[in-house]
């Protein structure tokens, strides 16, 4: 199957603070990826999808100033969690499909966010 | 409306015996059906997918489609402690470039 990575794989950071959250697809191109979180014992939830060279579809509910999204070239999408607080903190996936298996999505391995 | 449903479990089985989990969906459109296995802290891993009515075979996991009724199942053959995980659900519903998932199944394989 496709590979998708996140770096960093988890990050501790202070109240007010900015995190950025890289999402790469090593060998393919993808044009669209997509923003999960998800909280402990509970289920995915999508925030927003991410589009290469425009902006990206968030979710209702989901503040676009806070989470920004850039998804620069067709194998890298950032997450930049602004201005921090410890209710943000939670499990942050990206995903990603091939061009060959549309339908078919694949997870990175996830960075888990702490603020403090 | 697009839902995908599942029971929350947990599914407690022993070891060797076959683990039944199902799924239901409520957008008769729903074209593409998959399922993922979630280990406790990890991201979910794409272990099946099936597109037509009927029955795909892979490995232990059996994944079966049907249509008419709405739902999806993956029978676990042979179930091993390592199996233990959350089950997600997933279909694409057209119109929606991302998945629609279940909120999970956990199963529990009692060695």
């Amino acid at each position: 199957g496709a590979v998708v990575s996140q770096h960093p794989s988890w990050v501790i950071c202070k109240s007010g603070t900015s995190v950025k959250i890289e999402c790469r697809s090593l060998d393919f191109q993808a044009t669209t990826m997509f923003w999960y979180r998800q909280f402990p014992k509970q289920s995915l939830m999508l925030m927003a999808t991410s589009n290469e060279g425009s902006k990206a579809t968030y979710e209702q509910g989901v503040e676009k100033d806070k989470f920004l999204i850039n998804h620069a070239s067709l194998t890298l999408s950032t997450l930049t969690v602004t201005s921090a607080h410890p209710e943000d903190s939670s499990f942050y996936i990206c995903s990603a499909s091939p061009p060959s298996s549309s339908y078919e999505q694949y997870f990175g391995p996830g960075t888990r966010l702490t603020v403090t | 409306q697009k839902e995908v449903e599942q029971n929350s479990g947990p599914l407690s089985v022993p070891e060797g015996a076959i683990a039944s989990l199902n799924c239901t969906y409520s957008d008769r459109g729903s074209q593409s059906f998959f399922w993922y296995r979630q280990y406790s802290g990890k991201s979910p891993e794409l272990i099946m997918f099936i597109y037509s009515n009927g029955d795909k075979e892979d490995g232990r996991f059996t994944a079966q489609l049907n249509k008419a009724s709405q739902y999806v199942s993956l029978l676990i053959r042979d179930s091993q402690p390592s199996d233990s995980a959350t089950y997600l659900c997933a279909v694409k519903v057209p119109g929606y470039s991302t998945l629609t998932f279940g909120k999970g199944t956990m199963l529990l394989v009692s060695p």
